[in-house]
């Protein structure tokens, strides 16, 4: 267990519609990673955060979006979902802010019908 | 363009025996390169994070090496086991301009057979 929780494990959903996939980090680490893991592309980096603030974009669309909160939980919200967002989605936390040792959660997989 | 190359076929090894997998880069200077373990269906594992002035470390079974000439970092699991089955991915830091980013490799995946 990396100490990092993410819910939901699995969501289903149709084309079109919103998410909002939760992440919670390890205690005391401020750094927040999101990747999207698909079979033919592996793990891309979507956005990291540090206490609060956006600090990397990766390869995220328009239509995804994050924040971490003050309790540095972070939300990453994909909306107008098509079929190619369906993949792994997980979070990660460190204790640093230069991309080391990260801890990664279980993973929500998300499946757009 | 800036790319990170693992083995894309699988290596399958007899316990016992040593595993080396294999990590190349082009188009960065990495002060320092991660290996992480992944399962199927569960997030990345970390391993080992070697820096660019160490050639080599190691932890219990695990060994990587780090050859900046090269662009190639080696990973090595000595007398494997079967438990040792998963996929293997390469991370390295791209800090190119302000946007400083992990990027990872595809991933290799090892079958320890018994």
């Amino acid at each position: 267990d990396s100490g990092v929780t993410q819910t939901p494990k699995h969501l289903i959903t149709a084309t079109g519609q919103r998410v909002t996939l939760r992440c919670s980090p390890r205690s005391g680490d401020l750094s927040v990673y999101w990747y999207q893991q698909s079979l033919d592309q592996g793990l891309q980096f979507l956005i990291h955060y540090y206490n609060g603030e956006e600090r990397a974009k990766g390869n995220i669309l328009e239509r995804f979006s994050a924040q971490q909160f003050p309790d540095l939980h972070s939300e990453l919200n994909l909306s107008s979902l098509e079929l190619g967002d369906s993949a792994l989605y997980f979070c990660a936390s460190s204790g640093t802010r230069n991309y080391n040792e990260q801890f990664f959660g279980p993973g929500t997989r998300l499946t757009v019908l | 363009s800036q790319k990170i190359e693992q083995n894309s076929e699988a290596l399958n090894i007899q316990e016992g025996k040593t595993a080396t997998l294999t990590c190349n880069y082009t188009n960065y200077s990495p002060a320092y390169l991660q290996w992480y373990r992944q399962d199927p269906g569960r997030g990345p594992v970390f391993l080992l994070l070697i820096r660019e002035n160490e050639k080599e470390k190691r932890k219990e079974r695990l060994k990587v090496t780090f050859d900046t000439t090269l662009k190639q970092s080696l990973f090595h699991i000595t007398a494997s086991q079967p438990a040792d089955s998963a996929t293997y991915l390469c991370a390295l830091v791209d800090d190119a301009g302000n946007n400083r980013k992990l990027i990872w490799g595809l991933g290799t995946s090892l079958a320890v057979n018994p």
